[in-house]
């Protein structure tokens, strides 16, 4: 079976301190890398995605780094808040063309004021 | 406003019924998706949908149904074999298989 591994599970910084989640995958044939962003009672929203031709992507504060070879990504956050405090999910879409989303167990981030 | 609308936001069920969650989407999105999620296991697929009248088996399809009649809508049937119901059920659309998946709020199931 497919999967997507996610560490660490809970993870708890100092306010401007930079997390970083890791993520790694066993199957080759992934072809999209997207994380979420859920808040407690909501659903997950789609918060940076990459592809593998890529290894780094940033959109403000948030960066995902890549390594095809190794087969891991990472987000990192820059100068973290306490508004960036929820849980994050990896995930990875398989190229067999088949619409699915593999998505890691999730880390639970928590930033101190 | 376009987004998926699920409904209800709690649901409560008595052992050995069956209830439906609603799933309605207004993005003209062709898949569609039901996730479960448990503290601890992160999103787990139940089905899917890529196209009108058709719909796959995810990881623990077992215990639940679904039906794909519109576009717009893909309501879960949770039966009376899903012996572990209570969880938070997730719904999601996306136009294409690698490109975002746009989810709802989430149901709260419990069984009482």
């Amino acid at each position: 079976q497919q999967q997507v591994k996610q560490s660490p599970q809970s993870l708890i910084v100092q306010k401007g301190g930079i997390p970083i989640i890791n993520c790694a995958y066993e199957n080759t044939a992934f072809d999209y890398f997207p994380w979420y962003q859920q808040f407690p009672g909501k659903g997950p929203a789609l918060l940076i995605a990459i592809r593998p031709d890529v290894s780094e992507k940033k959109e403000g504060r948030f960066t995902i780094s890549f390594n095809k070879s190794a087969k891991q990504f990472s987000l990192h956050i820059m100068d973290s808040q306490p508004g960036d405090s929820a849980t994050y999910f990896c995930a990875a879409t398989p190229t067999s063309g088949t619409y699915k989303y593999i998505f890691g167990t999730g880390t639970r981030l928590k930033v101190l004021a | 406003d376009g987004g998926i609308t699920q409904s209800p936001k709690y649901l409560f069920r008595k052992e050995g019924q069956n209830v439906t969650l609603s799933c309605e989407q207004n993005l003209n999105h062709d898949a569609m998706y039901w996730y479960r999620q448990d503290p601890g296991q992160g999103l787990r697929l139940i089905y899917y949908s890529q196209i009108v009248n058709d719909f796959q088996k995810g990881d623990i399809a077992e215990g639940y149904s679904v039906s794909r009649e519109k576009k717009e809508s893909f309501p879960l049937t949770v039966t009376s074999a899903q012996k572990n119901p209570t969880a938070f059920y997730l719904c999601a659309s996306s136009i294409l298989r690698d490109t975002e998946a746009f989810f709802g709020q989430g149901t709260r199931l419990t069984v009482v």
